[in-house]
């Protein structure tokens, strides 16, 4: 246990269906990111929020919609994904500038 | 974030001392080197940072040359339960990390 708890921690949806990832932190952490690691990629930042304002959108489609109800918990919103979308997507959290990441375990989701 | 290059896979015999090496040599003066590892399917782990001196914990140690332009992570007695990715990251902010595709090592018995 990490701290960061995501679920579900497998996830298989059809591409018509909507669903959301949870993130929670219990670090006292004021910034929460998603990444996303597709096979044999590296990991791919999508959303930044410090202080629950999303500092970063990384380029990703609508189709991701990230929610940051306040400092502990994070969501991403799915609805009408692409087979090419499964992934492990990972959640992670920080406090100091200088101090990293703490990632949870992540979440492997298949799009069928 | 200041590019880095590490090769892309190493062995390692079990017991042995791993060094894995990262060149950032664009890296500047307030920029850290961050380490971290992912083993297969999990969420990668943080292991050590540092700016200009070497830095020990009790996963591994850091050696950054004077210059700053690269750097090695030393993992004293490699287990098999250390065959991972090792990423190396040259970060100012210490969030916002873009990961490259690290160096995979294996640790063989």
């Amino acid at each position: 246990e990490t701290g960061v708890t995501q679920t579900p921690r497998h996830l298989v949806m059809g591409m018509t269906n909507k669903k959301s990832l949870k993130c929670e932190q219990h670090l006292g952490h004021n910034a929460m990111y998603w990444y996303k690691q597709s096979a044999k990629k590296p990991l791919e930042l999508m959303f930044v929020y410090s202080l629950e304002e999303r500092v970063e959108n990384n380029s990703v489609p609508s189709r991701f919609s990230p929610e940051c109800p306040n400092s502990s918990h994070l969501f991403l919103h799915l609805h009408t994904l692409q087979p090419e979308d499964s992934a492990l997507y990972l959640c992670a959290s920080s406090q100091a500038w200088q101090y990293g990441y703490t990632f949870g375990s992540g979440t492997r989701l298949t799009v069928v | 974030d200041a590019k880095t290059t590490q090769p892309t896979s190493m062995d390692c015999a079990e017991g042995r001392a791993a060094n894995l090496p990262c060149n950032h040599s664009t890296i500047s003066g307030n920029e850290y080197v961050y380490w971290y590892r992912q083993i297969h399917s999990q969420g990668p782990q943080y292991i050590i940072h540092g700016l200009k001196n070497n830095e020990t914990n009790e996963m591994a140690s850091l050696i950054i040359t004077e210059d700053r332009k690269s750097s090695t992570l030393i993992l004293p007695h490699a287990t098999l339960r250390d065959t991972a990715v090792y990423y190396c990251i040259a970060s100012m902010t210490g969030n916002q990390f873009y990961f490259g595709t690290g160096t995979s090592l294996t640790v063989i018995p």
